[in-house]
């Protein structure tokens, strides 16, 4: 099974709806993030958690935000969602530390019609 | 300013060939690490290899190696004998000691390996 998974894989919706991307993780870590991808872009930071208690702001987080329902769950919410937030979302956990690379969940396809 | 700067958008390489992929970087932090992922068209990320800043030897894994020259602030990526399978989107990425926990990604190079 997966280390990180993320449900939906695949999504479509209208605007101004309200849609929830969901992500677990069987890693044991403490720290998860989200990201999304623009075709030729990389990938931006929306928001990151130490732990169940504390989440922060990534570089691009208006009109997202989170929940850390528990360690191993991070989901991140769209309250209304915008043609420009057709992306491809990525979850990701590590351990703290510089040293410590990220492991990705396979990637949420959303589009927002 | 870009904190990760990948200047080649596209690469063919013919197969069996050395490649490199650049990239340089920007942080005042003396504590940070380098990363890179590879992103076939499928489109999950790989890690393939990482480079603290305190490290003196340049990192290495099977086919990959990290060409580290931390006085220029560079982190190239080197495979060897590339295959047709390395076809894919490659970022370079930084993780800082200071500032916002997470990855900085570059913009990426789209490597294809021509047989």
């Amino acid at each position: 099974d997966a280390d990180v998974t993320q449900t939906p894989r695949n999504r479509i919706t209208k605007t101004g709806k309200r849609i929830m991307l969901e992500c677990s993780q069987t890693k044991g870590h403490d720290r998860m993030y989200w990201y999304r991808q623009d075709p030729g872009l990389g990938l931006r930071l929306i928001y990151y958690s130490f732990d169940v208690k504390d989440i922060n702001k990534g570089e691009i987080s208006d009109g997202y935000s989170v929940s850390r329902q528990a360690q191993a769950k991070f989901s991140l919410s769209l309250e209304s969602a915008i043609p420009n937030q057709t992306a491809l979302y990525f979850c990701a956990t590590s351990e703290s530390g510089t040293g410590n690379e990220q492991y990705f969940g396979p990637g949420t396809r959303l589009t927002v019609t | 300013a870009q904190k990760i700067t990948q200047t080649q958008p596209g690469m063919f390489v013919q197969e069996k060939e050395a490649v490199t992929l650049d990239c340089t970087y920007d942080t005042s932090d003396q504590s940070y690490g380098l990363f890179w992922y590879k992103q076939p068209s499928s489109g999950e990320m790989i890690f393939l290899i990482y480079q603290g800043s305190y490290d003196e030897q340049n990192a290495t894994e099977g086919r990959y190696s990290l060409n580290f020259q931390k006085a220029r602030k560079s982190a190239n990526l080197v495979i060897s004998a590339s295959q047709l399978g390395d076809s894919a989107m490659y970022f370079c990425a930084m993780r800082e000691a200071g500032g916002a926990d997470g990855l900085t990604f570059g913009k990426g190079t789209h490597l294809i390996i021509q047989p």
